[in-house]
């Protein structure tokens, strides 16, 4: 079956240790995303890639970082310079920008 | 500015009612509107609309796009419990490498 995985499914990580977020799709998809939510808000863009070794950073892209080494992972880290990291961190893919996105089940990250 | 507001932000029903939810937006260069139902997790695909006044339906979802008056809106007719969700609105940005997402209308069913 063809999807988008992430995981771990729920993190827990102390305050100032990075932590990075898997995201692997197996649709042949060339364009990924990572959007994180908050609560009573809608998804908000981190950063994206169109193509493989190529990314941008989205709207909220400060704190984060993320590599595109192989069209089928996109892993992000978050790192200790993100102020307010616990959030709901979901990842998608679509066959190439501007398409409709899949998105995997979500990884629920929580900082102490 | 580029913006998309859903409306209204959450909505409670009881079963078999029909509910209405609004997209309304301002982007450049329109190009296509989405709609995604998220329930506990990752919001899932429903319709893209590319043009105005064609329908889209599936089972008791359809909806509609109205490119002149810059709106969107997704039906739903007999309400079932299983309709609970998040229902996102979504439109590629102007420079058309990104999708710009509404906060979404919680739909609450009762039974």
């Amino acid at each position: 079956d063809g999807g988008i995985t992430q995981s771990p499914k729920y993190l827990f990580r102390k305050e100032g240790q990075n932590v990075t977020l898997s995201c692997e799709q197996n649709l042949n998809h060339d364009a990924m995303y990572w959007y994180r939510q908050d609560p009573g808000q809608g998804l908000r863009l981190i950063y994206y890639s169109q193509i493989v070794n190529d990314f941008q950073k989205g709207d909220i892209a400060e704190g984060y970082s993320v590599s595109r080494e192989k069209k089928e992972s996109f892993p992000l880290t978050v790192t200790s310079a993100q102020k307010n990291p616990t959030a709901f961190y979901l990842c998608a893919s679509s066959i190439a920008i501007n398409y409709e996105q899949y998105f995997g089940p979500g990884t629920r990250l929580t900082v102490t | 500015e580029d913006k998309v507001v859903q409306s209204p932000l959450s909505l409670v029903v009881h079963e078999g009612d029909t509910v209405t939810l609004n997209c309304s937006y301002e982007v450049t260069n329109f190009r296509s509107l989405l709609w995604y139902k998220q329930e506990k997790k990752a919001p899932t695909f429903l319709f893209m609309l590319t043009s105005s006044g064609i329908e889209k339906k599936s089972g008791r979802l359809s909806s509609i796009l109205d490119k002149k008056e810059l709106f969107s809106i997704l039906n739903i007719t007999a309400t079932q419990t299983g309709d609970s969700a998040v229902y996102l609105c979504a439109l590629p940005r102007y420079n058309f490498n990104k999708f710009y997402f509404g906060s979404g209308t919680k739909l609450n069913v009762k039974p």
